[in-house]
């Protein structure tokens, strides 16, 4: 079935440091790929999203390409910011209504 | 819009007491899932609706938990009896099917003494 991995947290950066967070998936077909951040104290929201292979989703100098021959969706931002400080999830869906999470990444910005 | 509305925020009860959980869908939304979200085993999905009808119940966890939605604009998660592995947060989310964003709810933190 369709799943996701994302690498394991915690991660603790400093401010202005190179982040990445793996994820890969597993899928039949073309599956639209999302990452969503949740800061302390409340839901989820969607930071970025790809709907086809090789597209970039990029929102708050978060990026992120989706790569069909390495299924991989990995989230990357150049200079992180302790605002930045939330948990990452990445997740996936086929149909739009139904969603599959990764366990989630966990990233502490220290000034 | 005022988004996925979540009551009670926070609620701290005893083991053996009943439960009840509230969630308003952001109008014309049609999809609402309930998610429960713990650090040992991350978000869950506990159950779906379509047009409020129950899609998926697989992941509720056990004849404690129930789930309906009277109406388009209305759901409640119940637990009863509650017990202290129930302590979790529980997320409400809502999307219109096909749409690819899924909007949440800021939650429910539930403790069970």
């Amino acid at each position: 079935g369709d799943s996701v991995t994302q690498m394991e947290g915690p991660v603790t950066l400093s401010e202005e440091a190179f982040l990445t967070i793996n994820c890969t998936y597993t899928a039949t077909g073309y599956p639209s790929l999302f990452w969503y951040v949740q800061y302390p104290g409340e839901g989820l929201q969607l930071l970025l999203k790809a709907t086809k292979a090789d597209d970039k989703g990029s929102n708050k100098g978060f990026e992120a390409t989706y790569r069909k021959e390495t299924t991989s969706f990995h989230l990357e931002k150049g200079s992180v910011q302790v605002s930045d400080s939330a948990v990452y999830f990445c997740a996936l869906s086929h149909t739009g209504n139904q969603f599959y999470f990764g366990t989630g990444t966990s990233l502490t910005v220290i000034p | 819009d005022a988004g996925v509305i979540q009551s009670p925020r926070h609620e701290v009860t005893e083991m053996g007491q009943e439960v009840t959980l509230r969630c308003k869908p952001i109008s014309g939304h049609d999809y609402l899932f309930w998610y429960r979200q713990t650090m040992m085993r991350g978000l869950e999905l506990l159950i779906y609706f379509n047009n409020n009808v129950p899609i998926d119940d697989s992941g509720m966890p056990e004849d404690r938990f129930s789930a309906k939605m009277p109406n388009a604009s209305f759901s409640t998660l119940k637990i009863q009896p509650s017990e202290p592995r129930d302590s979790a947060v529980y997320f409400c989310a809502s999307i219109i099917g096909g749409a690819n964003v899924l909007t949440f709810g800021a939650g429910s933190r539930l403790t069970v003494l």
